[in-house]
This record gives structure tokens, sequence and C-alpha cells, in this order.
């Protein structure tokens, strides 16, 4: 039978500038988002959360913002570097959290020197 | 803490065959999570645990796939018999509750032949 690949989009930035990553979620009473960075081979490792009671979180060079009403969520990284390049997760958690972590399809990024 | 550790990192088995997969979560976590990676259908989940008791297995794609937790720092999934379909990278993750970042394994690449 057809075996079509998930093709997950691919964002291509310069080393040095700013990325942002988009997100939408699925459910309106999921209450706590993650963002979790995949490189080859390895498992997702978090980066940063952030809960539905806030907009915006700030971490080391990340930052992710929060829009409730379009059920939507992104990640900017700042002065992107090599090391930046890899799947990004979005990953959603119910009220409550009482179920498993729902995750985005993902999206590739790509640090061009 | 050495993290979420897995074994083994990659199995390679027959159609047919039973194959185990393990899982020692981080020390002091009471929730336990099994995903299954596939480039078709991204991350999903397949089982989760709490406090050792199983809570949600309706992610388990048939009666093949079961998953054990016979203590707080042990968990097994377990497929028999396998199938070429089977083979994905399965994660196992573990949280300190509901609501908390999720922490992954480096995962086991499970191909099937």
């Amino acid at each position: 039978g057809e075996n079509v690949g998930l093709h997950l989009p691919t964002l291509s930035v310069q080393e040095g500038d700013n990325s942002i990553i988009n997100c939408a979620y699925s459910n309106s009473a999921s209450d706590y988002f993650i963002w979790y960075k995949q490189e080859s081979g390895k498992g997702p490792q978090f980066i940063i959360d952030i809960r539905s009671n806030m907009d915006k979180r700030q971490g080391q060079r990340v930052t992710v913002l929060l829009n409730k009403t379009v059920k939507h969520l992104s990640l900017q990284i700042a002065a992107t570097q090599p090391g930046d390049s890899a799947v990004y997760f979005c990953a959603e958690n119910l009220a409550g959290g009482a179920d498993g972590l729902t995750f985005g399809k993902g999206t590739h990024l790509i640090i061009q020197p | 803490d050495a993290g979420v550790i897995q074994s083994p990192r990659h199995e390679v088995t027959e159609m047919g065959q039973e194959v185990t997969l393990r899982c020692k979560p981080i020390s002091g976590h009471n929730s336990l999570f099994w995903y299954r990676q596939t480039m078709m259908r991204g991350l999903e989940l397949l089982i989760y645990f709490n406090n050792n008791v199983p809570i949600d297995d309706s992610g388990m794609p048939e009666d093949r796939f079961s998953a054990k937790m016979p203590n707080a720092s042990f968990s097994t999934l377990k497929i028999q018999p396998s199938e070429p379909r089977d083979s994905a990278v399965y994660f196992c993750a573990s949280t300190l509750g509901p609501g908390t970042e999720a922490f992954f394994g480096q995962g086991t690449r499970l191909t099937v032949v």
C-alpha cells in the first residue's frame, strides 16, 4: 500500500536571526502547554512551558506566546545558533493534567550558516 | 539523576516474535507514559500510569500491545506477536505529576522484519 510520510513544515533561517515557530492546538480545555525540541536520534527535550493563565513567558533566548482566543501557540527563538537546528513540537495537556501530553506534528527548523 | 532510561536502544526482530521494551523513570516521578513515534503519525500516546496504576490505555493500538508497571522504578511495553507495522521509535517519559513537564528517554528504535 501507499506509504506517505509526514511532511513536516520546514523553517529555514540564517544564523543569528530570530525565528518564530507556530502551533495551533486543538482542545480549548487544555490549560498547560509545552514546547519540546527533538534532535535526530534523541528524545524530545523540554524547552519552555506556559499555563493558560498567562499569555507570555520568557526563557533564555526563547519566548512562548499563548493566544487562547484562537488556540494558537508560538515559540520565538532569538539569535539562532546552529545547535537550534531540530524538530520543534508543541504539546498540550488537558485541564487537571490527568491525561498525557498531546503533541502537534512538529516543525523542522534549519539554521543556515 | 541519569534521566529516563530505556532499553534496548535498538531492536530488530522478526515478524511474529515477542518484543519487550523497558523503561526506568526518574526517581520520585509519579507518572509514566509510553509514546510511539512514526513518520506517518508523529508522536502518539499509547498508555500512561499514575503511581504504577494504568490510567488510560486507549492509545494502545491492539491487544497485541500490553504494558505493565510492577513498581515505581520499572515499566515494560510488550508486543506479542510483533508485525512490520509496529516498526517505530518508542519513547518512555515520566513526570512528577499531572500538569508538569515530561522528561523523555532516548527511545527504542524497533524494526520488525
